[in-house]
């Protein structure tokens, strides 16, 4: 069965570094996701990317955050400084379409943790 | 503001006893309404669609139920395999509007 595939499985870093993690989505999907867990919390979105560019952000996908494909395969979630209240676990996810029977396949996540 | 509220927060039953879990949404329109299940460490693993008061959907020991201002999973005879984090989610009506927004979840234990 077809996968959502996402590394590191879980990441170490300090205040203010960057971080990248990355997705590599269902090959026949067209829409991506960026969804975040705090430990305790509601998964909450982040971000929507189609067409090669962001259709729907979230107020916490400020400047600090950024997507991208670089290829045909992978969808990359950028953090430029990371801060303590990063730390979460941050789920990838992709469907074929924004309508109709929409299943939203998630990846395994990544899990950030910020010192 | 589109708001997702889950109840109970956690619960324990004993294999083969059936219960319900409830998800209360307010939405400005209600385009669909989800519902998944989360083990301990993985992303969420789709269940169910609903789109429409009336709507029923079923899956093996689950069936999920909508209604214009919540949903229920009724779980039938469970067994251990089913213990699991069960989150409700809804996507809004609107152009462009793609985002899922999802409820803290119902904790299910199930007892052998």
């Amino acid at each position: 069965e077809p996968e959502v595939t996402q590394t590191p499985s879980h990441q170490v870093t300090q205040m203010g570094q960057e971080v990248i993690l990355r997705c590599v989505p269902i090959s026949n999907h067209l829409y991506f996701y960026w969804y975040r867990q705090i430990l305790g919390q509601k998964v909450e979105f982040l971000v929507s990317f189609y067409n090669n560019e962001i259709s729907e952000k979230s107020e916490i996908f400020d400047d600090q955050f950024s997507v991208e494909r670089p290829d045909g395969s992978n969808f990359t979630l950028k953090i430029r400084s990371t801060k303590l209240e990063d730390s979460a676990m941050y789920f990838c996810a992709s469907s074929q379409r924004d309508w109709g029977d929409r299943e939203l396949f998630f990846g395994e996540g990544s899990r950030l943790t910020v010192l | 503001e589109d708001q997702v509220t889950q109840s109970p927060e956690a619960l324990r039953l004993q294999e083969g006893e059936s219960s319900s879990l409830n998800c209360s949404y307010t939405v400005s329109g209600l385009r669909g309404l989800f519902w998944y299940r989360q083990d301990p460490g993985k992303g969420p693993e789709f269940l169910f669609t609903l789109y429409s008061a009336g709507e029923e959907k079923e899956k093996e020991r689950l069936k999920a139920t909508l209604t214009k201002k919540e949903s229920f999973l009724h779980i039938t005879a469970p067994k251990p395999e089913d213990s699991a984090t069960y989150l409700c989610a809804v996507q809004a009506e609107g152009w462009g509007s793609q985002k899922l927004v999802f409820g803290q979840g119902t904790r299910l234990t199930i007892n052998p």
